[in-house]
């Protein structure tokens, strides 16, 4: 099945610091998600970018599919953006809509 | 409000007994899927379903059991035969429209078993 890696497993930032979530898959894929799991374990989606780029405030993504990586930069951090962030992604071809997970980054932001 | 609904959000349970955990979505989804995830884990695909009175074991189906007969509930049952219950369960749903096929998640389930 495919793989999915990311890095760094951990970050520590001070407030203010910009970081970049690297999402590396092995194989092709039909979707790409990326997700911030707060503290009390809710998974709150981020973006879903198969290819492209986006941006949502002090958030952006962008999957380059032909290279099978993906990234999320994080820009002026805040204590609230603390957590684990993890990427997502459906296999392409197989038609079973099943999301497999990445190991996800743990997000430290210190005032 | 629309979303996907998990309950209890907090359950404990002997050992020995079966334990069914609850998930609701008013999103018109087709597609639902149950996770797990243990401390500091990332999360791992216990059962799917793509519609209707059908569902798929994913890669720890081992120890549960699910039934999907309508299309807006998919409760997952741990038996009794899962050697290590005690996790967070999440479930999410999603559209299986080729243009869009985004997952959403509910606010999960703590089971602890003692």
């Amino acid at each position: 099945g495919i793989q999915v890696e990311q890095s760094p497993p951990d970050l520590i930032l001070q407030e203010g610091a910009n970081s970049t979530l690297r999402c590396n898959f092995s194989d092709s894929v039909n979707n790409l998600q990326w997700f911030h799991q707060n503290p009390w374990g809710q998974l709150i989606n981020l973006f879903y970018i198969p290819s492209g780029t986006k941006q949502n405030g002090r958030l952006s993504a962008t999957t380059v599919a032909t290279e099978r990586y993906s990234l999320l930069y994080i820009s002026s951090s805040q204590t609230t953006d603390s957590g684990v962030y993890f990427c997502a992604v459906e296999q392409e071809g197989y038609n079973t809509d099943k999301l497999i997970f990445g190991t996800g980054t743990r997000l430290q932001v210190f005032p | 409000d629309g979303g996907i609904t998990q309950s209890p959000k907090y359950l404990f349970r002997k050992e020995g007994q079966n334990v069914t955990l609850s998930c609701e979505q008013n999103l018109n989804h087709d597609a639902m899927y149950w996770y797990r995830q243990d401390p500091g884990q990332g999360l791992r695909l216990i059962y799917y379903s793509q519609i209707v009175n059908d569902f798929q074991k994913g890669d720890i189906a081992e120890g549960y059991s699910v039934s999907r007969e309508k299309k807006e509930s998919f409760p997952l049952t741990v038996t009794s035969a899962q050697k290590n219950p005690t996790a967070f369960y999440l479930c999410a749903s999603s559209y299986r429209d080729r243009t869009n096929t985004e997952a959403f998640f509910g606010q999960g389930t703590r089971l602890t078993v003692v």
